[in-house]
């Protein structure tokens, strides 16, 4: 089955800096790619995905790149500001096999003043 | 109006004892999930349902039950209460991946907590 390795567990950011989060996954059939964000007490929302047919994706601030033949993904925040600390989580899944998401153990990235 | 909701939001029950959360979804959508949450924040899925099927059963204990009526409803059973039971538990919902955007709406979560 898949397994997801997320990378940092802990990132600690000043404002306006960039901030990179990588993930490997497992199982080179895997063909979606979604980032959530999970603010403190609140629930995971989705912030940004992409698919095995494209290389990168951006929207506004945030940009996700993958790498099919190395299996890694990655999220990219730039021009940091205090409302992106939050726990941020990659996940991959095969879709149309069984609908399994298997998510990262998750990045808890800070934005420092 | 609330896309995901799950109830209750805090559960504090002592071992041993049986409880219940409830998750509907008003969002059409056909399938459902519960994950469960650890103090590490890791998410785990434990089980998906599919317009009322099993799909997924991960190695989850079977003190674990899960129930669907209809496939906006997905509520999940914990009979004998242990201690590594207190998480956050979140139910979950989305199309099938292959036909939709692949997102996930996640309910705001359960928290319960073992005595």
């Amino acid at each position: 089955g898949e397994n997801v390795e997320q990378h940092p567990s802990t990132l600690s950011v000043q404002e306006g800096d960039s901030a990179v989060i990588k993930c490997t996954y497992s199982d080179s059939a895997s063909n979606y790619f979604p980032w959530y964000k999970q603010e403190l007490g609140k629930r995971p929302q989705l912030i940004i995905d992409i698919r095995s047919n494209v290389g990168e994706k951006k929207d506004q601030r945030i940009a996700v790149t993958l790498n099919k033949t190395a299996k890694h993904f990655s999220l990219h925040i730039t021009e940091t500001q205090p409302e992106d600390s939050a726990v941020y989580f990659c996940a991959a899944t095969l879709m149309n096999r069984d609908d399994k998401i298997i998510f990262g153990k998750g990045t808890r990235l800070h934005i420092l003043p | 109006d609330t896309a995901v909701s799950q109830t209750p939001k805090y559960l504090v029950t002592q071992m041993g004892n049986d409880k219940s959360i409830k998750c509907e979804q008003n969002l059409g959508h056909d399938t459902m999930y519960w994950y469960k949450q650890d103090s590490k924040k890791f998410l785990k899925i434990m089980f998906s349902y599919n317009n009322k099927e099993l799909i997924i059963n991960e190695t989850v204990p079977n003190r674990f039950s899960p129930k669907s009526p209809d496939k906006a409803h997905l509520n999940l059973h914990i009979n004998s209460l242990e201690l590594g039971d207190s998480a956050v538990y979140f139910c979950a919902s989305s199309q099938r991946l292959a036909l939709s955007t692949g997102e996930l709406f996640f309910g705001e979560g359960s928290r319960l907590t073992v005595l």
